[in-house]
């Protein structure tokens, strides 16, 4: 079947620090993926997605590249600010007549001052 | 434009009764999501419409859940009887079309709290 890994958070950076969410997708076929961010309180918004082998999706200064040979699509950002502590949850698509997502567990970021 | 509608935000009601979960999704959008959060399972397919009528319901947990969409521009989510275990944030969410890549766009959730 289908599954996407994520790293378990959660993940505590200093503000302007470096960030990666490891994200690694199991599929039958060529999935579409997807990065979703969920602020506290709010629903799930899509953040970046990517359609295609070595396409990168970006968005707000955040970047994920589509690995086929590795099954991987890793979230960066270079400096990450306070406002950018929420969860991140990593989704794959598969087109079978009815799109549907499957959904990794979801990494919980913090970023302190 | 207004975004996925969900209400009530908030649910508090004691195990045994019956708990209506409504739903409008984004104008002209296809489909129609069920999801439930728990921070045990995570983030829950439940069931899912196209152009009103249930595709996929295989992720209801039980039988007490049930769920419909009498038009294009609103859904409800039952729960009948309610038990403490259903206490989670349930979210609706729509999408525009038949596309692989079509983002899926969500309201802000129903917090149920059953006591």
């Amino acid at each position: 079947g289908n599954s996407v890994t994520q790293m378990e958070g959660p993940v505590t950076l200093s503000e302007e620090a470096f960030l990666t969410i490891n994200c690694t997708y199991t599929a039958t076929g060529y999935p579409s993926l997807f990065w979703y961010v969920q602020y506290p309180g709010e629903g799930l918004q899509l953040l970046l997605k990517a359609t295609k082998a070595d396409d990168k999706g970006s968005n707000k200064g955040f970047e994920a590249t589509y690995r086929k040979e590795t099954t991987s699509f890793h979230l960066e950002k270079g400096s990450v600010q306070v406002s950018d502590s929420a969860v991140y949850f990593c989704a794959l698509s598969l087109y079978s007549g009815y799109s549907t997502l499957t959904f990794g567990k979801g990494t919980m970021l913090l970023v302190s001052p | 434009d207004a975004g996925v509608i969900q209400s009530p935000r908030h649910e508090v009601t004691e195990m045994g009764q019956e708990v209506t979960l409504r739903c409008k999704p984004i104008s002209g959008h296809d489909y129609l999501f069920w999801y439930r959060q728990t921070m045990m399972r995570g983030l829950e397919l439940l069931i899912y419409f196209n152009n009103n009528v249930p595709i996929d319901d295989s992720g209801m947990p039980e039988d007490r859940f049930s769920a419909k969409m009498p038009n294009a521009s609103f859904s409800t989510l039952k729960i009948q009887p309610s038990e403490p275990r259903d206490s989670a944030v349930y979210f609706c969410a729509s999408s525009p079309a038949r596309q692989v890549n079509q983002p899926q766009h969500f309201g802000d959730g129903t917090r149920l709290s059953i006591l």
